[in-house]
């Protein structure tokens, strides 16, 4: 694909549901990153994959949080027992190189989590 | 106080009129990137500089490392440059930190 997409575009849960958000970067890029954008703030990063190892994950908010990309591609976002302040536009971004280089990142149009 | 902060938060201006929306960040960076983000849309990477300035059509973006300050800039501004700019300062790893945004509407 000519871009990083993500799906599903829309989301709506139920408090206290699971839910599972996908990435599909850009092929050949080694960095993917989520980021969670809240209503009116900008992105707030959650955590960092180069190829398929999780390098980073300090920014997500608690153990509901769980990322992977197994094979080093495709990632999943998954948010277990959601709650109301986990509605946000959750982004992932993919960019060609490792940590060591400053890379443009390609940002996919995101998910909007409704949490009700 | 914020890492990044953006000043305006919200802009508008006439269609023709220079834009200039600012950032200023209190830690090392190894990079600044300015990102449009237009309503229900993906982000865009507009510029991404460690030094300098560096100009794209109609937008300019310098950056002051001493300062720790930068300016993004528009000319002839038009209608469809209303979105969101956002800053964001890259520390050694890719991670972002990002500034909240400037809404910038241009009316005809």
């Amino acid at each position: 694909g000519a871009g990083v997409s993500q799906s599903p575009r829309y989301k709506v849960a139920k408090r206290g549901q699971d839910v599972a958000l996908r990435c599909d970067p850009i092929s050949g890029h080694v960095s993917l990153f989520w980021y969670q954008q809240a209503l009116g703030q900008g992105p707030e990063f959650l955590t960092y994959f180069q190829n398929e190892a999780q390098l980073d994950k300090s920014g997500l908010p608690s153990d509901r949080f769980f990322a992977e990309r197994p094979e080093g591609s495709v990632s999943t976002l998954k948010i277990q027992r959601t709650q109301q302040e986990d509605s946000a536009v959750y982004l992932c971004a993919s960019s060609l190189r490792f940590t060591t280089s400053t890379d443009t990142q390609y940002f996919g149009p995101g998910t909007r989590l409704t949490v009700l | 106080k914020n890492e990044v902060e953006q000043s305006p938060q919200n802009l508008t201006a006439q269609e023709g009129e220079f834009i200039t929306i600012n950032c200023s960040y209190s830690v090392g960076i190894s990079a600044l990137h300015w990102l449009q983000q237009h309503p229900g849309g993906g982000i865009v990477s507009l510029f991404m500089l460690s030094s300098g300035k560096k100009k794209h059509g109609r937008l300019i973006a310098t950056i002051n490392i001493q300062e720790k300050h930068s300016s993004l800039h528009i000319t002839a501004s038009h209608p469809r440059d209303s979105a969101v700019y956002i800053c964001a300062v890259q520390q050694g790893a890719q991670k972002l930190v990002f500034g909240q945004g400037t809404r910038l509407t241009i009316n005809p």
